[in-house]
């Protein structure tokens, strides 16, 4: 079975710094790749997404990442922070064809200082 | 505006009592998901829908259930069983399984 690994529970930036949010999965195959942001007490919004091809894509919002399928790694950048950018970060993997489920990570959180 | 619509926002379950929690979607996707989030577990999922009248167990489906008998609609019941269901409940739909997936707003459950 799959799974996701997001090493940082919490993370602490100040606003304008870059930022980097990682993401590890275990899976024999090529997965669809997901990052989400959820905001407090709301549900989840889809940042970027990974299927094929190019492995840097580019999201909502300022964010990017980047697929590197030797490390299993889809990590999560943005070179410049803002404040509203404060809330919880999910990755996510998915399996192509059949009946599918997608397993999330268990988050991490960001807090941005002024 | 195509969208998913969980109701309510916030529901209070007495000691015994099965409580429903609605989700709606009106984006056509035929599948169709309920996740429980809890602090620091991420989301876990209790039920899952590919197509009509068709569910799969999730990963904590003990003291759940559901149904799926249009498109659109898939309610998750939380039954006297699940002896610990305070939590904040995601529905979801998407595509097709394994796909990008659209949030609900969410339903915070507690016990009275």
């Amino acid at each position: 079975a799959q799974s996701v690994t997001q090493p940082d529970i919490h993370i602490t930036v100040s606003e304008g710094a870059s930022l980097e949010l990682r993401c590890n999965y275990s899976y024999g195959a090529t997965p669809y790749l997901f990052w989400y942001v959820q905001s407090p007490g709301q549900g989840l919004q889809l940042l970027l997404k990974y299927f094929s091809g190019d492995t840097l894509v580019q999201g909502i919002k300022g964010f990017e990442a980047e697929f590197k399928r030797s490390q299993s790694s889809f990590n999560l950048r943005k070179p410049s922070v803002h404040w509203s950018d404060a809330a919880e970060y999910f990755c996510a993997v998915g399996l192509s064809g059949g009946y599918q489920k997608v397993t999330f990570g268990t988050g991490t959180k960001l807090q941005v200082i002024p | 505006d195509g969208g998913i619509t969980q109701s309510p926002k916030y529901l209070f379950r007495k000691e015994g009592q099965n409580v429903t929690l609605s989700c709606e979607q009106n984006l056509n996707h035929d599948a169709m998901y309920w996740y429980r989030q809890d602090p620091g577990q991420g989301l876990r999922l209790i039920y899952y829908s590919q197509i009509v009248n068709d569910f799969q167990k999730g990963d904590i489906a003990e003291g759940y259930s559901v149904s799926r008998e249009k498109k659109e609609s898939f309610p998750l019941t939380v039954t006297s069983a699940q002896k610990n269901p305070t939590a904040f409940y995601l529905c979801a739909s998407s595509i097709l399984s394994g796909d990008i997936q659209y949030f609900g707003a969410g339903t915070r459950l507690s016990v009275l």
